[in-house]
């Protein structure tokens, strides 16, 4: 059975830092693997996805990368600003298509 | 926004009465996900559809059914609803034409109490 982990659970981090967010999963037979942020009260927003046969995707100050026969990506922020303080939530697409995912680290960056 | 819009947003009932949620979306995507998000457990998949009349149970489909007779509609339904289905419930969808491969979109949210 995949799970999908994300350590720490919360985070905060000075204004300007650079910093990594952690996701580890338990079964490395994966179609793809997305980050999403989500804000309080509000549903998920796609940040980066990455297809199985990626290292890496990058948008703007993030970047995501993946290593599958590990069994762990990271979500690198560059620069941090307060506006990025939000819940960050990774997922893995597994072959069946049920798609897992952990339960998040809570950003808090700080002015 | 891909074009996925969920109702009602909120929804306060009480115990034992049926409630149904509805997941609308507008780019012809394959495949759709109901997940619940509580405190604690983070998003758990209750159901999900992989075309129309096709669907499969999640993690906590215990309590809960679905429907999807067209694309566009995936409707999740409380036979008759407890104090434990209190919840954030998410619509999710993938592989339309929108977005990259594989790529999961996400509505807004329905809030439901149950009293």
């Amino acid at each position: 059975k995949q799970e999908v982990t994300q350590i720490p659970a919360a985070l905060s981090v000075p204004e300007g830092e650079n910093l990594v967010l952690n996701c580890s999963f338990t079964d490395s037979a994966i179609y793809n693997l997305q980050w999403f942020r989500q804000d309080p009260g509000k549903g998920l927003t796609s940040l980066l996805l990455i297809q199985s046969s990626q290292r890496e995707q990058t948008s703007g100050r993030l970047n995501a990368s993946l290593d599958k026969s590990s069994g762990r990506s990271t979500l690198y922020i560059a620069a941090s600003q307060p506006g990025d303080s939000a819940t960050y939530l990774c997922a893995v697409r597994p072959g069946d298509d049920k798609i897992i995912f952990g339960k998040g680290t809570r950003l808090h960056i700080l002015p | 926004d891909a074009g996925i819009t969920q109702s009602p947003r909120h929804k306060v009932t009480e115990t034992g009465t049926p409630v149904t949620l509805r997941c609308h979306q507008t780019e012809n995507h394959r495949y759709m996900y109901w997940y619940r998000q509580d405190p604690g457990h983070g998003l758990r998949l209750i159901h999900y559809s992989y075309g129309v009349k096709d669907t499969d149970k999640g993690e906590v489909s215990d309590g809960y059914s679905v429907s999807r007779s067209k694309t566009e509609d995936f409707l999740l339904t409380l036979e008759s609803a407890t104090s434990s289905q209190t919840s954030v419930y998410f619509c999710a969808i993938s592989g339309g034409d929108r977005g990259l491969p594989g790529e999961l979109f996400f509505g807004e949210g329905s809030r439901l109490t149950v009293l």
